[in-house]
């Protein structure tokens, strides 16, 4: 399809386990964001890539996440040793420019359980 | 700290009434405004946005209000329909130091036929 592609779209997982989720943004679409969603809360910012530039990891929890972004394409989420606290829908946005103003087209996220 | 927030958790409304569902943010460097709409399982999908040097966007029947001074932002919905019963988020984001959109904690919209 078209738009932005998320997998898996559900994860279980044991607490202390580390997980990788996925993001096929939009073909050429420079930005691409990743954002989570905890149970009844807003939409929490985690990190943002833009072109070559380096991310902004500004919004990371805890060094147990990281993100990576693969020729500027696909990008990796990964939690390690995962904690019940983790447990959210992780959301990817991606963008043509990255401009401030410019919309974002969200996939249909990952949702995380963590027992 | 919360740079972007919506108070109102939820919001019940007549069909064919107005909705309004309101938004407040800090940061006064942010350039733009804009309106996320959430159905159950699904992303957001972009609704509407304002530029910081505007007061009013207009589309169809959503109209987005910024007052600049009271650092407060609006989003009307008229006439409300059934179908624009869902979660709306507001964010902001801006120029400096990248791009990043910031997002509200969202506000539940249920309109009654």
């Amino acid at each position: 399809g078209a738009g932005v592609s998320q997998s898996p779209s559900n994860k279980v997982t044991e607490k202390g386990k580390d997980v990788e989720l996925r993001c096929d943004p939009i073909s050429g679409h420079t930005a691409l964001y990743w954002y989570r969603q905890s149970l009844g809360q807003g939409l929490e910012f985690l990190i943002y890539f833009q072109g070559n530039s380096a991310p902004d990891k500004s919004g990371l929890p805890s060094d147990r996440f990281s993100a990576e972004r693969t020729g500027g394409s696909v990008s990796t989420l990964t939690i390690q040793r995962t904690q019940q606290e983790d447990s959210a829908v992780y959301l990817c946005a991606s963008s043509p420019s990255g401009l401030a103003g410019g919309e974002l087209f969200f996939g249909e996220g990952s949702r995380l359980t963590v027992l | 700290d919360q740079q972007v927030k919506q108070n109102s958790p939820s919001l019940s409304v007549q069909e064919g009434r107005i909705s309004i569902l309101n938004c407040d943010y800090t940061n006064s460097m942010f350039d733009y405004f804009l309106w996320y709409k959430k159905y159950p399982a699904e992303g957001p999908t972009f609704l509407i946005s304002i530029s910081s040097i505007k007061d009013k966007n207009e589309d169809g029947r959503f109209t987005v209000f910024l007052n600049k001074s009271a650092k407060h932002l609006s989003l009307h919905i008229v006439p409300s329909q059934p179908g624009d019963s869902a979660v709306y988020f507001c964010a902001a984001s801006e120029g400096t130091g990248g791009f990043k959109t910031i997002f509200g904690a969202g506000t539940r919209l249920f309109v009654k036929a």
